[in-house]
């Protein structure tokens, strides 16, 4: 099945600052990579995704980028703010139509420090 | 847009007793829905796919007698812990997309505390 690797665990950085996360993800057959961002107890929040087709897309201060031949996507946050701070998480999936199930990667603790 | 609501948001059970977790999809149906779970600063993990009118699918290493899948209509599927032990504590979450892929949904999570 798929695997999602995710890194960092934890990153802190001082707002203002840039943030990245890296995924990699081992099924080439993939086509969906969402990322979500959970605050403590609440459903995760989708905040962008992006599919196979395309290698970059962006949302004002957030923007994906995908590399399908290496099979690794990242998250780019701008500007950080402090209430970025959160815990955020990628995905991947074979979506084919009607129902997507997600692989998760572990997770990254974002702290945004003033 | 779509919701998907999930209730009890919070459940406290006595170890040994069987507690019912209801999702639903408010404004759309949903013939497939997932389940996951999340123990504490760890990531979601699927457990299965609910799929309205047949036996849900399970994730390897999920026990399908303790986890009791019914996706009886095509807006609620239920997660019933069976015979819930401490170790069962957890965040479950469903979630669910509209016909067609797209956008997947959450609902709000069930915190389970087994006592």
């Amino acid at each position: 099945g798929e695997n999602v690797e995710q890194h960092p665990s934890t990153l802190s950085v001082q707002e203002g600052d840039s943030a990245v996360i890296k995924c990699t993800y081992s099924d080439s057959a993939s086509n969906y990579f969402p990322w979500y961002k959970q605050e403590l107890g609440k459903r995760p929040q989708l905040i962008i995704d992006i599919r196979s087709n395309v290698g970059e897309k962006k949302d004002q201060r957030i923007a994906v980028t995908l590399n399908k031949t290496a099979k690794h996507f990242s998250l780019h946050i701008t500007e950080t703010q402090p209430e970025d701070s959160a815990v955020y998480f990628c995905a991947a999936s074979k979506a084919a139509g009607t129902a997507s199930k997600l692989t998760f990667g572990t997770g990254t603790r974002l702290q945004v420090t003033l | 847009g779509a919701v998907v609501s999930q209730h009890p948001s919070r459940v406290i059970c006595k170890s040994g007793t069987s507690v019912k977790i209801e999702c639903r999809s408010l404004d759309f149906q949903a013939t497939t829905m997932f389940w996951y779970r999340q123990f504490p600063k760890q990531s979601l993990m699927l457990m299965a796919t609910s799929n309205e009118g047949s036996k849900a699918t399970y994730e390897q290493g999920v026990e399908k007698d303790k986890f009791l899948i019914n996706h009886a209509s095509l807006t609620l599927s239920t997660l019933t812990v069976t015979s819930a032990h401490p170790e069962d504590s957890s965040f479950y979450i469903c979630s669910a997309s509209l016909q067609g892929g797209g956008t997947i949904y959450f609902g709000e999570g069930s915190w389970l505390t087994v006592v």
